[in-house]
């Protein structure tokens, strides 16, 4: 398995502001997913962090909105630009560790974004 | 595209009883399953992963079944404990994508 931690855990935001959350693996991992997960809701896939390249996003996910960076095999964070209410959610970090498509998908403790 | 249902959407129990969790899923050309648990305000832990070709998996008093060509798995958790209390989601992996059931709610009342 893998061991994800994700800065910051909460945040409480105004609107119109950004926040950029971190996600660190401490193994190399292929595959990286950001997801959001609105109240009460399951699992949106944002997009995938792609290492080296630009990230692949998800339908009504737009770069300018959730930017991604992905440096290494083992960081990438999420910025969710010009904050409003709808944003509030929980952001988690993904990976699939291991080769192939057999893997096991590890989580995140979550970012849990307030918009005020 | 992927659809994942759970059902129920919430289920209350008292302590001690066995308990089934539903999770069907629309295309059975998936990979994998994979069940969670999630705390509310937490990220997902990990319970269980059936690869396609498996029919069930064990651990501890959870026992999570896979039939693919009927689109189902369950989650069975023998003699509940108040600490089982938690959203539980399945999840399917026809690619490089996971597809996450809407989860189920449990609350084991002591």
């Amino acid at each position: 398995s893998a061991v994800i931690s994700q800065k910051p855990s909460r945040d409480i935001c105004q609107r119109g502001t950004s926040l950029t959350i971190q996600c660190q693996v401490d193994s190399q991992v292929t595959m990286m997913f950001w997801y959001r997960q609105q109240p009460g809701q399951s699992l949106t896939l944002i997009a995938t962090a792609n290492q080296g390249s630009e990230a692949t996003y998800e339908s009504g996910f737009v770069i300018d909105k959730f930017p991604i960076s992905r440096p290494n095999l083992t960081f990438s964070t999420l910025t969710v630009s010009n904050l409003s209410p709808e944003d509030s959610s929980i952001y988690l970090c993904s990976v699939a560790v291991g080769q192939g498509t057999s893997s096991p998908l590890h989580f995140g403790n979550g970012t849990r974004l307030t918009v005020t | 595209k992927q659809e994942v249902t759970q059902i129920p959407a919430a289920l209350s129990v008292p302590e001690g009883e066995n308990l089934v969790l539903n999770c069907s899923f629309t295309d059975s050309a998936i990979y994998n399953l994979q069940w969670f648990r999630q705390d509310p305000g937490k990220g997902l832990t990990s319970l269980l992963l059936i690869q396609s070709s498996q029919r069930e998996q064990t651990s501890g008093r959870l026992n999570a079944s896979l039939d693919k060509s009927s689109g189902r798995s369950t989650l069975y958790i023998a003699a509940s404990q108040p600490g089982d209390s938690a959203t539980y989601l399945c999840a399917v992996r026809p690619g490089n994508q996971f597809y996450f059931g809407t989860g189920t709610s449990l609350t084991v009342i002591p």
